[in-house]
């Protein structure tokens, strides 16, 4: 069974310009994640939606930062203007339902230069 | 609000040698516990859990006791391996009215092992 994909896993990208992330979760899992993820910090939630609903979005910076889960399976997470200090890597995670185990993505690491 | 400290890293071990990664936790009621473990290039893998006080998560000879009294799930191995390298985090789930499935992660501990 496919684990959660992630793309791209690296990208490079100038300040002030967009960015997207992509995110397949595991096959009929309902919740999925966001999760930022600083260099030598632990990573820290970004939005979790149920289906295609965000149920949570309070740590999203909704001035820049966006994310859309079309009918509750892929999700894209989108930064527009990116920043300096949105440089880490971005985590996507899923689970069959709240509250059950997570499984996590190998990441997309994002520089902005 | 809850958190989760963990030791500062990195800890450099030999082969064969015990590990103990410290964790202690704040949190309102009672959190579920668990350790992740990241290798590199790898996405974080759940290790082992606990949910409830007194209860040991065990996985891949990696032991952690849920220790209410404490508030502490400290990761223990008796007997590490260079494969053991990777940085482990200790992380906590809310339980209850706010049950939410979010984690909150430590800062993550770095663990080397030499042969």
């Amino acid at each position: 069974e496919a684990g959660v994909v992630q793309s791209p896993r690296y990208k490079i990208i100038e300040k002030k310009q967009p960015v997207a992330f992509w995110c397949n979760p595991i096959s009929g899992h309902n919740t999925l994640y966001w999760y930022l993820q600083n260099l030598g910090q632990g990573p820290e939630l970004l939005i979790r939606y149920e289906n295609e609903e965000a149920v949570d979005d309070s740590q999203l910076p909704k001035d820049r930062f966006s994310a859309e889960r079309l009918k509750g399976v892929d999700s894209t997470l989108k930064i527009q203007p990116a920043e300096l200090g949105d440089s880490a890597v971005y985590l996507c995670a899923s689970s069959f339902r709240t509250g059950a185990e997570a499984f996590f993505g190998q990441g997309t690491r994002l520089t902005v230069v | 609000g809850d958190s989760v400290t963990q030791m500062e890293g990195p800890v450099t071990l030999s082969e064969e040698a015990f590990l103990t990664i410290n964790c202690t936790y704040t949190a309102t009621g009672y959190p579920s516990l668990f350790w992740y473990v990241q290798y590199p290039g790898e996405g974080l893998q759940l290790l082992l859990k606990a949910t409830k006080a007194d209860d040991k998560g065990s996985n891949k000879g990696f032991e952690a006791t849920y220790r209410k009294e404490t508030t502490s799930f400290h990761l223990e191995k008796g007997s590490v391996q260079v494969s053991d390298s990777a940085v482990y985090f200790c992380a906590l789930s809310p339980r209850g009215s706010s049950n939410t499935g979010k984690l909150i992660f430590g800062q993550g501990t770095t663990l080397q092992v030499k042969p």
